[in-house]
């Protein structure tokens, strides 16, 4: 069984700042993790996901996060928000291998960028 | 990029009526489905896996009889919320898995359902 959880359910920052969304998991198998985004009325798009290998993943719109297997967690981090990145984020953990597409989402967090 | 449309993107019903809601994979062919239930400031909660040409496989705690799955064809998959109820009220979200080697996941744009 997985779990997630997203420290936060609201994150406001600055135009230009650090982005900074966490997730926390739990598997009983080795994960994969996902970070999705949704911006109003679209579906969820990808942003990057971590399957196997480096820990660093990079994804889209200059996001990436890291994996830190003895912290179960996986933070999703951007050096600069622009105002484009205002949307909800989901992170997403899947059992891996056959099921790695089977995904246990958490509550998602609201990231809004303030000029 | 590939893209899944989902349809109607918003309703609103009688309690009592049934409504149904398709999914569609436009430009490539989705061995698997999946439904998704997404209630105010809670995460998407797994609804039911669908295969084309087998019967869904519905997670814990999802009543079959209720939310009918039909996935006819390798770009289509409906859901359908019989005798709706005011509980029933939510978003839904399909997605689409690719058949491919590097295989992905693409979701539909969701569905809001008012049942009054």
């Amino acid at each position: 069984a997985q779990s997630v959880t997203q420290l936060g359910s609201h994150v406001s920052v600055s135009e230009g700042a650090l982005v900074l969304l966490r997730c926390n998991y739990s598997s009983s198998v080795p994960p994969y993790l996902f970070w999705y985004v949704q911006y109003p009325n679209q579906g969820l798009q990808l942003l990057l996901k971590y399957t196997t290998g480096a820990t660093l993943v990079k994804g889209i719109n200059g996001f990436e996060a890291e994996f830190k297997k003895s912290e179960t967690s996986f933070h999703l981090t951007k050096p600069s928000a622009h105002m484009s990145d205002a949307a909800e984020y989901f992170c997403a953990v899947s059992g891996g291998g056959g099921s790695n597409y089977k995904l246990t989402f958490g509550k998602g967090t609201l990231l809004t960028v303030n000029p | 990029g590939a893209v899944v449309s989902q349809h109607p993107s918003r309703v609103i019903c009688k309690s009592g009526t049934s409504v149904k809601i398709e999914c569609r994979s436009l430009d490539f062919q989705a061995t698997t489905m999946f439904w998704y239930r997404q209630f105010p400031k809670q995460s998407l909660m797994l609804m039911a896996t669908s295969n084309e040409g087998s019967k869904a496989t519905y997670e814990q705690g999802v009543e079959k009889d209720k939310f009918l799955i039909n996935h006819a064809s390798l770009t289509l998959s409906t859901l359908t919320v019989t005798s709706a109820h005011p509980e029933d009220s939510s978003f839904y979200i399909c997605s689409a898995r690719t058949g491919t080697v590097n295989e992905k996941l693409f979701f539909g744009s969701g569905t809001q359902l008012s049942v009054l």
